[in-house]
């Protein structure tokens, strides 16, 4: 079974701290996405991954094909950040798998 | 504003009433997603349509009926819906199917 799993479920960190959330796969991927959805039910892709890393601003995306994991992680983390975090994958030319997202909420 | 807009963004209707969702998106897309977010569960895949054709209908309830006009507009009619289908909709877009994904702000709907 094609599966997607999310950690932390919650994460409440303090203005500045340096933040990671993680998300591991069942199967071979052709795709990972990071979305993040604000209070208002909005959704904002972040990053579409297949190796590698990529950065935009204090957001860095990181991905291991060999261990099936990628990480989110956030520099420097602000207010304006608290949201739900969303890893998808593709397997293969499926649709996409959701997780069940990451809270972060970011104390000042 | 990520170039796909829905309305409205929040719907409350009676169980015997006809309503629908509507998402157009701006972007020039030829592939749109109808999404379901229901508390505390993953995102679900609905519908997809790619060039106005329905490619994937992901074993929805018929009380839920989609329409692609064009590829920039997309349609949710809803009917005869039931209290458990309260939840967060979400449409979306992709320049072709397994791309970049743009997603709208949603439509929250309530069932009573």
């Amino acid at each position: 079974k094609n599966e997607v799993e999310q950690s932390p479920q919650n994460l409440t960190a303090q203005e500045g701290e340096f933040i990671t959330i993680n998300c591991s796969y069942s199967v071979g991927i052709s795709a990972l996405h990071w979305l993040q959805q604000h209070p208002g039910g909005g959704i904002v892709s972040l990053f579409m991954l297949s190796s590698g890393k990529k950065k935009h601003g204090r957001l860095i995306a990181t991905i291991n094909i060999q261990e099936k994991h990628s990480s989110l992680h956030i520099t420097a983390s602000h207010p304006r950040d608290s949201a739900v975090y969303i890893c998808a994958v593709r397997f293969g030319n499926e649709k996409l798998t959701f997780g069940t997202g990451t809270r972060l909420t970011i104390i000042p | 504003e990520t170039g796909v807009t829905q309305t409205p963004r929040h719907l409350v209707m009676g169980m015997t009433n006809k309503k629908s969702l509507k998402c157009e998106q701006h972007l020039g897309h030829n592939a749109m997603y109808w999404y379901k977010q229901s508390a505390k569960k993953p995102l679900e895949l609905m519908f997809v349509y790619n060039f106005k054709e329905q490619t994937e209908n992901n074993s929805v309830p018929s009380r839920f009926s989609p329409e692609c006009p064009n590829s920039s507009h997309l349609f949710l009619h809803l009917h005869t819906l039931q209290p458990e289908d309260s939840a967060l909709y979400l449409c979306a877009s992709s320049q072709v199917l397994g791309d970049t994904i743009y997603f709208g702000e949603g439509s929250w709907l309530t069932v009573v």
